[in-house]
């Protein structure tokens, strides 16, 4: 049972550059978030969804975009990345908005 | 605005010695509060809940403790390990919005 799988583990960017991190559950769980975590913050709530088709803004939704085309599926857009971006991003996936979170490993990303 | 804060950002404790671990919130909408566990290079794992209606939620050597009236939740490892040493992340919802704020983290570290 792989869980949340989240790709790449690590990534360098130049400013200006998009690109997309991935994110995989099997799981069956609706609800999927993505989060941030950078040092003395915590872990940031940037976008959610409560199922396939369905997405919500979190508390720093700026700069990113995410879609729910399936329920094991939800990528996180980086348009036009920033060093303001650099930063440790986790996936989280629950059977419902109330449930444990199960998260994924995170992926590193720096914005140079 | 931080709705979640943990103000002890590292804590170091005696093996066997009893741990504890705050939080303090601001909203009084939140009802369901989580605490995670996260190891260096991994994403979190869930430890243990509560709910409003309870003031006390208890795991083996994990007892969650809540208080309403101050807004204080706190976290007690009885006896503590070498291997509890991680940091430690509270979590709090409300059922209007099923998203889930974080506090910044304490870093515990075990004695050995």
């Amino acid at each position: 049972n792989a869980g949340v799988t989240q790709t790449p583990k690590f990534q360098v960017l130049k400013t200006g550059q998009s690109m997309t991190l991935q994110c995989a559950q099997d799981m069956n769980h609706e609800y999927m978030s993505w989060y941030r975590q950078d040092p003395g913050m915590g872990l940031r709530l940037i976008h959610y969804s409560v199922g396939a088709g369905i997405t919500d803004q979190g508390e720093v939704p700026n700069g990113y975009n995410v879609s729910r085309s399936t329920t094991e599926d939800f990528p996180l857009r980086l348009l036009s990345a920033a060093p303001s971006q650099t930063s440790v991003y986790f996936c989280a996936s629950s059977q419902t908005g109330r449930a444990e979170a199960f998260f994924g490993q995170g992926t590193r990303l720096t914005v140079v | 605005d931080q709705q979640v804060k943990q103000n002890s950002p590292s804590l170091s404790v005696q093996e066997g010695r009893i741990s504890i671990l705050n939080c303090d919130y601001t909203n009084s909408m939140f009802d369901y509060f989580l605490w995670y566990k996260k190891y260096p290079a991994e994403g979190p794992t869930f430890l243990i809940s509560i709910s409003s209606i309870k003031d006390k939620n208890e795991d083996g050597r994990f007892t969650v403790f809540l208080n309403k009236s101050a807004k204080h939740l706190s976290l007690h490892i009885v006896p503590s390990q070498p291997g509890d040493s991680a940091v430690y992340f509270c979590a709090a919802s409300d059922s209007g919005t099923y998203k889930y704020i974080f506090g910044t983290g304490t870093r515990l570290k075990v004695l050995a």
